[in-house]
């Protein structure tokens, strides 16, 4: 089957502007992550959803980042008001949860960039 | 705070000579460590895990409770193993997120 698919693959936004990212993870998977990855700072968790429960939002930067999940499957992140500081690559992952051993399938990422 | 670190950010070496790439990681409790790696213009994608207790690709990584260290180390480099390379760990085992180190890139030449 096909794995984690995230688009667009590049993004190239102005300041300000608020961008949406998208995820689409492996079926049947019911964990659902969002994770951000930047010269220097590595791979930081943003944001984690399992099943109907609600989602866990600590890793999120600021209030300008939100994420949505509908359905159960896909999954939006949305950055307002977007910040230089925002350009990374975003990576989303699935898993089966604690049930599969935790492995995390990635996606391809998304690569922002704000000017 | 649960923290991974690895001290280096990038590690040349020759090809056949050995490799091990440092982790080491704050957490009281039982973690659970991974290594991930991600290869030239590819995914990010599990190598190992501790509980499995397995060598993938010749690489191994013992969990050191007293160290609080997860080293990956193999005996003879390739020059195939040139990539970037992610210890996590995984503080329960309710699926929740990975604490990522900051990676440590390997090169290997011949």
């Amino acid at each position: 089957g096909a794995g984690v698919s995230q688009s667009p693959s590049n993004k190239v936004t102005e300041k300000g502007k608020d961008v949406e990212l998208r995820c689409d993870p492996i079926s049947g998977h019911t964990a659902l992550y969002w994770y951000r990855q930047s010269l220097g700072q590595g791979l930081e968790f943003l944001i984690y959803f399992q099943g109907n429960s609600a989602p866990d939002k600590s890793g999120l930067p600021s209030d300008r980042f939100s994420a949505e999940r509908t359905g159960g499957s896909v999954s939006t992140l949305t950055i307002q008001r977007t910040q230089q500081e925002d350009s990374a690559v975003y990576l989303c992952a699935s898993s089966r949860g604690w049930q599969g051993g935790g492995e995390q399938y990635f996606g391809p990422g998304t690569r922002l960039t704000v000017t | 705070a649960q923290r991974v670190t690895q001290p280096e950010k990038l590690l040349s070496v020759f090809k056949g000579a050995p490799v091990e790439l440092k982790c080491n990681y704050s957490y009281s409790g039982s973690p659970e460590l991974f290594w991930y790696v991600q290869y030239s213009r590819q995914r990010l994608q599990l190598l190992l895990r501790h509980i499995s207790r397995e060598s993938i690709k010749g690489f191994t990584a013992d969990l050191n409770k007293g160290e609080t260290s997860f080293h990956l180390k193999k005996p003879f480099a390739q020059e195939e193993d040139s990539a970037m390379y992610y210890c996590a760990l995984r503080f329960n085992q309710a699926g929740t997120a990975l604490i990522f180190g900051k990676g440590t890139t390997l090169s290997v030449s011949s």
